[in-house]
Formats: structure tokens, sequence, C-alpha cells
């Protein structure tokens, strides 16, 4: 059972516009979501990160919404550039009190941004 | 500051080997976590140690084993290699609990 969920695959923007990478989850117990970039051959970059307590975090051109209601969060980048084209993970994470539960993946989005 | 050094970046084994995977996280940072990257499951928690104790482990069978040294050093092994094991394994270190973990650039792993 994937408790995150990203369900597009790749995403294609032009050079300026905005991107709009989308996250589902299951967990209710989550309380923590982060997203990672990654390209290849490197591993995973952190980018911005939002408690559960909050509905949006900004981080120059990075935005992150929260809608726990529907269980699904955003990450915006606004204007896009080349050196955005990466895949992009959503993760999250459910603090035990004491001890890591370590992060949990979504399968990322391949973000690719067009000149 | 020196990132998370993890080696080798290749590898390949042959069916049935054994395999020992190496990380060194940022220094002062004593949380290791293990994770494998596969084209169609993602990213996935194999285990994490702290102050070499292990504290939590993913969903993954028993050839997978790890430990942490004195000076947070971190191995990890996979006993009886499968060719499901090809992988890329990464490793991430922390200085607190649970946020701010840094990603290695892992360890590409080929079973044939």
């Amino acid at each position: 059972d994937q408790q995150v969920k990203q369900n597009s695959p790749s995403l294609s923007v032009q050079e300026g516009r905005i991107s709009i990478l989308n996250c589902d989850y299951t967990n209710s117990m989550f309380d923590y979501f982060l997203w990672y970039k990654k390209y290849p051959a490197e591993g995973p970059t952190f980018l911005i990160s939002i408690s559960s307590i909050k509905d949006k975090n900004e981080d120059g051109r990075f935005t992150v919404f929260l809608n726990k209601s529907a269980k699904h969060l955003s990450l915006h980048i606004v204007p896009s550039q080349p050196g955005d084209s990466a895949v992009y993970f959503c993760a999250a994470s459910e603090y035990s009190g004491g001890g890591a539960d370590g992060l949990t993946f979504g399968k990322g989005t391949h973000l690719i941004i067009q000149p | 500051k020196a990132g998370v050094t993890q080696t080798p970046r290749y590898l390949i084994k042959t069916r049935g080997q054994q395999v020992t995977l190496s990380c060194s996280p940022i220094s002062g940072h004593r949380s290791v976590s293990w994770y494998q990257q596969t084209p169609g499951q993602g990213l996935q928690f194999l285990f994490e140690y702290f102050s070499e104790t292990q504290r939590n482990k993913g969903n993954f069978p028993g050839r997978f084993s790890g430990r942490q040294f004195s000076n947070s050093r971190s191995e990890m092994n996979v006993s009886t290699l499968e060719l499901g094991d090809s992988a890329l394994y990464l490793c991430a270190s922390s200085d607190r609990d649970l946020y701010g973990y840094t990603f290695g650039s892992g360890t590409r792993l080929t079973v044939v």
C-alpha cells in the first residue's frame, strides 16, 4: 500500500511559468512533509518542508501548500528555470517521539523545463 | 564541510554473493539512515541508526542488515544477493532526531 503518491510521473513546463507538483498521502499520522530534488547520479537534495500545523511555507521561488483535510500537498515553483529540471520527490514522516520512523517517499515526478 | 560520502559508487555482484556498502556521515551527525531506490518502488526506507543503535527498520527481509560505529560511520550488508536487489542505495545523515537529512550520492549495486 503506497502511503505517499505522486500521480504524475512527469511534467513539462515552459521556462518562466509556474510549475505545480502534487502529492497525496493516506496516513493521517504523518505530521511533517518534505520535498526533495534529485539529479541523475546524485543523492536527493532537500528543498523545502512543512509541518502539519501550517498550511503554507515559502522559500524563495519555492512554496509548499498543505491541505490536511484533503491529505494533499503541492510544490509551486515560480518562475521555473532550466536548472529546475530534475526528479522531485515528496516525502512524509510520522514522528513517534524518541525515534525517527524514516521518511516515506513518493515515486517522484520528473519535471522538465522547456526553453 | 564535507558531505555524506558513500563508497563504492558502483558495484557489480553475482547472485548469491554478499555485499557491504559504506557511509561516512557529515561530521557531527549521529543519525544515519539507509534507503533503497528502484525504478518500480521509488525510495524505500531500510533502517536508521543513532549512536550505534538501530532505532527503526523498514519492511525489508533479514538479508539486509546494518551497523554503526562509534565514529558514526555506517555499513550496510546484503547477504545472498538476488537480482531484485539491484538498486541505488542511498545513505542520509542528520544532526537532529528527524529533520534535516542530507543524502549521499549513493552506491549503484548491480546483481547479475
